[in-house]
């Protein structure tokens, strides 16, 4: 079973701030990881895929680095908009896991 | 646009069925791989099933196998999510979601997202 973990579960920021939440793995998922937003009452969008790329039409404060067991979403200086639920998924089995989330909040 | 819209949830008692149904529009259906994810109330996203593109290979997350059938029909650019013998712990929303998937790496992520129809299974 791919099991992925992200710490924090929960972290409190202001604006500008520099954020970083990790995602690790419990086996080897090469770069099949991706990165989800989700505000309160709405369906999750897609950030980040195949662990590096930003999806189009979302802002370039947002990266992913990362590869193997080890992966990270960076937001260089955070926004009003920002604050949301993070979770990263990956997608190397068909089992398509998800983490627990991090929660950004204010 | 691309547009992923859920139907069918409501309250259920345990152990009865519901059918859910998601319709797809701004896009060619027969291409893409669907899945269905849920959110059970406050807490984290969980796959639930995929079914291929052309409807020949299907799975199911552990916790559904044998109690859940997801089916489509190109025909009608819709997805469905058949839930028998539903227990409490099925209580959630539930999403239907396009695989996008990158042929020359095998990359794949989930966009869009429908906004969700909410399951809930109580007596």
């Amino acid at each position: 079973d791919f099991q992925l973990i992200q710490s924090p579960s929960s972290l409190s920021a202001s604006i500008g701030d520099r954020v970083t939440v990790t995602c690790r793995a419990s086996q080897n998922l090469k770069n099949f990881v991706n990165w989800y937003q989700q505000k309160p009452g709405k369906a999750p969008n897609v950030l980040i895929y195949a662990a590096t790329t930003l999806q189009g039409g979302v802002p370039s404060r947002f990266s992913g680095s990362g590869s193997g067991t080890d992966f990270n979403l960076t937001i260089s200086s955070l926004q009003p908009e920002d604050f949301a639920t993070y979770f990263c998924q990956q997608t190397f089995s068909t089992s398509w896991t998800f983490g627990p989330g991090t929660k950004v909040e204010i | 646009q691309v547009q992923l819209v859920e139907s069918g949830g409501g309250v259920v008692q345990p152990g009865r069925s519901l059918r859910l149904s998601c319709a797809a529009s701004g896009f060619i259906f027969s291409s893409f791989g669907m899945h269905w994810v849920r959110q059970a109330p406050g807490k984290g996203l969980e796959w639930v099933a995929v079914i291929w593109y052309d409807g020949s290979v299907k799975y199911y997350a552990d916790s559904v196998k044998g109690r859940f059938t997801i089916s489509r029909d190109n025909s009608k650019n819709t997805l469905d999510l058949q839930m028998n013998s539903l227990r409490v712990e099925d209580t959630a929303v539930y999403h239907c979601a396009r695989e996008v998937v990158l042929d020359a790496t095998g990359n794949s992520w989930f966009d869009p997202w429908g906004q969700g129809t909410l399951v809930t299974v109580s007596s």
